[in-house]
């Protein structure tokens, strides 16, 4: 079995300043590990993911994230927000052997400001 | 655009009532995941289909039941309505291959 926690569940954030939304994660299994995006009224978005390789993966509209297996975390980054951010984020892994089902956090709901 | 429709986008019923909510995966994909988000419980997966065949199962209550038709599109039935039913349904779905799941747009359920 998977758990994901999101320790934060709001963040506040000025324009143009960095991010950091948390993300840890317990599995007895190895993992694969995704951050999705949800604008309001709308579906989940993948922003990125890590299956294996480079601890330090890129995704769309300038995030990334980072995966550290000793801490068991995958950290969500973005170096200057901006008002379009403004979204819930969610976490999730899911097993490698499996299919593609999915184990949420229970999001992070960034709002930028001016 | 995900690729992953969902009807209705929409729905308001009453307690005690019976909803189907439908879902057409991408093209060609096997698999079809539904999911249900509601303030309480987040973001918690339902069950999976692939190919037709019921493949792995969740947190789905027993009045919840789910199909995958020939043509891969799936329907997911709630029954017996509660007032705590209410939430966003989405629906995913992949390929084989595929290391994630493409989602729809969900189905915004009301019970009143």
């Amino acid at each position: 079995a998977q758990s994901v926690t999101q320790l934060d569940s709001q963040v506040p954030v000025f324009e143009e300043a960095p991010v950091e939304l948390r993300c840890n994660y317990s599995s007895s299994v190895s993992v694969y590990l995704f951050w999705y995006v949800q604008y309001p009224n709308q579906g989940l978005q993948l922003l990125l993911k890590y299956l294996s390789g480079s601890t330090l993966v890129k995704g769309i509209n300038g995030f990334e994230a980072e995966f550290n297996k000793s801490q068991t975390s995958f950290h969500l980054r973005k170096p200057s927000v901006h008002i379009s951010d403004t979204a819930e984020y969610f976490c999730a892994v899911r097993s490698r052997g499996g299919g593609n089902k999915l184990t949420f956090g229970t999001g992070t709901q960034l709002k930028v400001e001016l | 655009d995900s690729g992953v429709t969902q009807t209705p986008k929409h729905l308001i019923t009453a307690t005690g009532q019976r909803v189907t909510l439908r879902c057409s995966p991408r093209s060609g994909d096997l698999s079809v995941y539904w999911y249900q988000q509601s303030l309480d419980q987040g973001l918690q997966f339902l069950i999976q289909y692939y190919n037709g065949e019921e493949r792995a199962k969740g947190n789905i209550l027993e009045r919840f039941s789910a199909q995958q038709f020939p043509d891969l599109h799936s329907e997911l039935n709630l029954s017996s309505l509660e007032l705590g039913d209410s939430a966003l349904y989405f629906c995913a779905s992949s390929g084989t291959g595929n290391t994630e799941a493409f989602f729809g747009q969900g189905t915004r359920l009301t019970v009143v």
